[in-house]
């Protein structure tokens, strides 16, 4: 198995841009959690989906980010309008089930300037 | 007060050390706790689980879990240069509960 897969690894914009990340979970794991990791506050976590439907969206920071999962095999992140603030690590990892031995991608590490 | 504290270090140890790795909590409704490992530009990786308190061992590591106290650690054995990463305590209350880690300690170990 290839394991989480992410992308872009790295993203570069301008503060105002719209940035959309995307995950690729693990097949036949049917939990998807998406991670911020920053140097002051860690790894925290933004919203996990479980079967696709979005469970726990209570660490989005803002309107300003939404993610889907439109299946079992895909999901986005997507921050419109993006901000320097918003520059980290972004994670998303897999599970199957309720059990909390999360998969994680490598990452993608975005930068707004 | 954060749920889970954990020094971030940075720690640095020759080769060869036991290292020890600590995290505190205050929720005293955690029931299941984990260390992940962190290379640097990597994702988190599962290093060890465990539910009840007392020790588990894998290999040159050994997760202790104090729920009296309310303090996990994790013990590294003989290390070596390729533990050099971060290292993450996390903890949940129950199955399909939120997971919470801490800040995550940096741990270096010299040759």
């Amino acid at each position: 198995d290839a394991g989480v897969i992410q992308s872009p690894r790295h993203e570069v914009t301008e503060m105002g841009q719209e940035v959309t990340l995307r995950c690729k979970p693990i097949s036949g794991h049917n939990s998807l959690f998406w991670y911020r990791q920053t140097m002051m506050r860690g790894l925290e976590l933004l919203i996990y989906f479980n079967n696709n439907v979005p469970i726990d969206d209570s660490g989005m920071p803002e309107d300003r980010f939404s993610a889907k999962m439109p299946n079992a095999s895909f999901s986005t992140l997507k921050i419109q309008p993006s901000e320097p603030r918003d520059s980290a690590v972004y994670f998303c990892a897999s599970s199957w089930g309720t059990d909390e031995k999360l998969f994680f991608g490598s990452g993608t590490q975005l930068s707004v300037l | 007060q954060k749920e889970v504290e954990q020094d971030p270090g940075p720690l640095s140890v020759p080769e060869g050390a036991i290292v020890s790795l600590n995290c505190t909590y205050s929720n005293s409704a955690f029931q299941y706790f984990m260390w992940y490992r962190q290379y640097s530009r990597k994702g988190p990786e599962l290093l060890m689980y465990t539910y009840s308190s007392g020790n588990k061992e894998d290999g040159r590591f050994t997760a202790q879990v104090d729920k009296s106290s309310k303090y996990i650690s994790l013990f590294i054995r003989d290390s070596q240069p390729s533990d050099s990463a971060t290292y993450l305590c996390a903890m949940f209350p129950y199955q399909g509960g939120k997971l919470i880690f801490g800040q995550g300690t940096e741990l270096s170990v010299k040759p």
